[in-house]
C-alpha cells in the first residue's frame, strides 16, 4: 500500500512568517510531487508541482524533494490570513498510476 | 475548474435506491479519476479510467462501478447507496502522470 503522510495540524502562524509544510511517501519509485491548496467546501487547486531533488520556487511559495530521504515540503513566504486553508501533498510514480493524497494539513495564518 | 463539470453538485438519497453522478469534461484529457473524501480518510480513489471503455479499481472501490463511453463522460454510479457512501465526491482529470485538476465536487448525503 503506497501511502503518504503529512501532520494534519493545525499548523498555526503569525501573518508574514514563514509556514512549513511538510510530507513522506513510502514509495521509492515515486517520481512526481504535487501540492494542492484546498478551502474548505471547495475543490481541491494545484499550487506546485516538483519533478526533481531540490527546491523549486514560485512566488511565495517553495517546494523542496529530497528523493534519498522520501521527503517532499512546501515552504510559503509570507503568509497571509488568505492562505489559511489545508494542504495535499500528492504523489504518483511513472506509468501513469493515480495520484495518491496525503489527508492533508490544516494551515491557519493568525493575522 | 479546468473545463470539468460534475452533476449533480448536491444530492440526498435513500438507502438501497442506485445513484449516478457524472463527470464531463472538456480538455479532452485521456485520465479521469473518480475520488471521496471524509473526515480523517483526505482523499481516497474509487475508480479511474485511462481511455473509453478502459476503467480499473482503485483503494475503495466496493459499491461502487464506472463507465466511460465517451472521452468526455466518466459516470460513478453506487449501485445500491449505504450511509457509509455519504461524502463529497471529486472528479479529476489528468493527461497521465501529471498534475490532476479537479471538478467542484458533489455532496452526496444518503439517509
Amino acid at each position: 500500500q503506497k501511502e503518504v503522510e503529512q501532520n494534519s495540524g493545525p499548523l498555526s502562524v503569525p501573518e508574514g512568517a514563514i509556514a512549513s509544510l511538510n510530507c513522506t511517501y513510502s514509495d521509492r519509485g515515486s517520481q512526481s510531487f504535487f501540492w494542492y491548496r484546498q478551502y474548505s467546501g471547495k475543490s481541491p487547486e494545484l499550487i506546485m508541482s516538483i519533478y526533481s531533488n531540490g527546491d523549486k520556487e514560485d512566488g511565495r511559495f517553495t517546494a523542496q524533494l529530497n528523493k534519498a530521504s522520501q521527503y517532499v515540503s512546501l515552504l510559503i513566504r509570507d503568509s497571509q490570513p488568505s492562505d489559511s486553508a489545508t494542504y495535499l501533498c500528492a504523489v504518483t510514480n511513472s506509468g501513469n498510476t493515480p495520484l495518491v493524497f496525503g489527508k492533508g494539513t490544516r494551515l491557519s495564518v493568525i493575522a | 475548474d479546468a473545463g470539468i463539470t460534475q452533476s449533480p453538485r448536491h444530492k440526498v438519497t435513500e438507502t438501497g435506491t442506485p445513484v449516478t453522478l457524472r463527470c464531463h469534461q472538456t480538455e479532452n484529457h485521456r485520465y479521469m479519476y473518480w475520488y471521496r473524501q471524509d473526515p480523517g480518510h483526505g482523499l481516497r480513489l474509487i475508480h479511474y479510467s485511462y481511455g473509453v471503455k478502459d476503467t480499473d479499481k482503485g483503494e475503495v472501490s466496493d459499491g461502487y462501478s464506472v463507465s466511460r463511453s465517451k472521452t468526455e463522460d466518466f459516470l460513478l454510479t453506487l449501485e445500491s447507496a449505504t450511509s457509509s457512501q455519504t461524502s463529497v465526491y471529486f472528479c479529476a482529470i489528468s493527461l497521465g502522470d501529471t498534475e490532476a485538476f479537479f471538478g467542484q465536487g458533489t455532496r452526496l448525503t444518503v439517509v
